[in-house]
């Protein structure tokens, strides 16, 4: 069974410091891997996601993200973060016999000025 | 479109009253999903159907718990009775066919409190 594992729970940087957000999954054929960011009261947005191909995708809000297969990751970065970027984020792995998604239990990414 | 639709927004009830949520998902998506997102256990997957048949609803907690879908663009989540552990903000999101053909998107969310 597919399962996501993103080991910090919350994160705090200072505006301009770089990110980098850990996620590990567990799947036995090559995984569908998103990276999803929800902001307070509302739902989650899709950032990036990869399917096949390269494995540095480049997603929105200067977000990228690199699959490593050897190490079963997908950990999501940015080179800068912004205020704005505080929320919370979401790894979450499928397949492509369905449309289930499973989720990580997040990382609540605080940002200092 | 407006993306997918659910209401209410927030839902404060009573332990043992029947609850009832409600979705809307995006016009053409022939999946739907439920989650549940609690602060202990993140985001569950409760439920969920593709072209009007749920699939698999392996995640509903209990018999407490139905979802039903009886056409393409209107989904309920039905809790009956409920109680003080179904606190929690219930996502619903709908796809394209296939993950390959598009993301999720998810509404935003109801926020329900069991007193």
């Amino acid at each position: 069974a597919q399962s996501v594992t993103q080991p910090d729970i919350h994160i705090t940087v200072s505006e301009g410091a770089s990110l980098e957000l850990r996620c590990n999954y567990s799947y036995g054929a090559t995984p569908y891997l998103f990276w999803y960011v929800q902001s307070p009261g509302q739902g989650l947005q899709l950032l990036l996601k990869y399917f096949s191909g390269d494995t540095l995708v480049q997603g929105i809000k200067g977000f990228e993200a690199e699959f490593k297969r050897s190490q079963s990751s997908f950990n999501l970065r940015k080179p800068s973060v912004h205020w704005s970027d505080a929320a919370e984020y979401f790894c979450a792995v499928g397949a492509s016999n369905t449309d289930k998604l499973i989720f990580g239990t997040g990382t609540r990414l605080q940002v200092f000025p | 479109d407006a993306g997918v639709i659910q209401s209410p927004r927030h839902e404060v009830t009573e332990m043992g009253q029947e609850v009832t949520l409600r979705c809307k998902p995006i016009s053409g998506h022939n999946s739907l999903f439920w989650y549940r997102q609690t602060m202990m256990r993140g985001l569950e997957l409760l439920i969920y159907f593709n072209n009007n048949v749920p699939i698999d609803d392996s995640g509903m907690p209990e018999d407490r718990f139905s979802a039903k879908m009886p056409n393409a663009s209107f989904s309920t989540l039905k809790i009956q009775p409920s109680e003080p552990r179904d606190s929690a903000v219930y996502f619903c999101a709908s796809i394209q066919p296939g993950l390959a053909g598009g993301p999720y998107f998810f509404g935003p969310g109801t926020r329900l409190t069991v007193l």
